[in-house]
């Protein structure tokens, strides 16, 4: 079972849609978790982090259930420009460092 | 301004021709990685240096090296590249303190085996 999984896509949706993500961990005892967003051929950017009591960020929100170990992403009113793909990343412990697991992306397409 | 730097951003190198990575950062970040991506995949974590500890993951072939010489740098040995080395090599950076510390990307690195 991979640590970190999340379907792939892609996700083809129109302008103005609302689109899910979701993405299940493996490590119960994961620490912290995040949102990168990933263009065609550039390194991840943060998009958000993802805090337990679920946070929005304009019109991207995160949620995590600790208890069925998933890490869910709203995307409101979508927009040609979130076309991109959406990486889940969890970060656990190792010594004193905190290591980030990648699953390997949902890819959204969002067409006029 | 450049938090993390990687050079070159694309290197074309031969079949079993030695080839060496490099990535610096301006964060003074205790945690320096490096990720292998390949087309449509999750970036794959190579090994990661906590200051001078070197951690490397069980299934990194032997052919990856690493050698970080001070706390800005960083450098990715490839002792004999193989076609399926080919891929985009990340580097990034993370505090250690804290569990909610976000790692940091450089560009990438693109590596091409002819």
């Amino acid at each position: 079972r991979k640590e970190v999984e999340q379907d792939p896509g892609p996700f083809n949706v129109p302008e103005g849609a609302t689109v899910a993500f979701n993405c299940t961990y493996s490590n119960s005892a994961s620490q912290s978790f995040f949102w990168y967003r990933q263009d065609c051929r550039k390194e991840p950017k943060l998009l958000m982090s993802v805090y337990s009591s679920g946070n929005e960020d304009g019109r991207f929100t995160a949620q995590l259930n600790r208890a069925s170990q998933y890490i869910s992403l709203l995307i409101r009113d979508s927009k040609l420009s979130d076309s991109a793909t959406y990486l889940c990343v969890v970060n656990g412990a190792s010594g004193g460092s905190y290591i980030p697991t990648f699953g390997r992306g949902t890819s959204l397409i969002v067409h006029p | 301004d450049a938090m993390v730097i990687q050079n070159p951003r694309y290197q074309v190198t031969q079949f079993g021709k030695p080839v060496t990575l490099s990535c610096s950062q301006t964060l003074n970040h205790n945690v320096m990685y490096w990720y292998q991506q390949k087309s449509s995949q999750a970036p794959k974590l190579l090994f990661h240096y906590y200051d001078k500890d070197f951690n490397n993951e069980a299934d990194t072939p032997d052919n990856f090296q690493s050698r970080r010489p001070n706390t800005s740098f960083c450098f990715l040995d490839i002792r004999s590249p193989g076609l399926g080395d080919a891929a985009m090599y990340l580097c990034a950076t993370s505090r250690a303190t804290g569990a909610a510390t976000e790692a940091f990307f450089g560009q990438g690195t693109r590596l091409t085996v002819v």
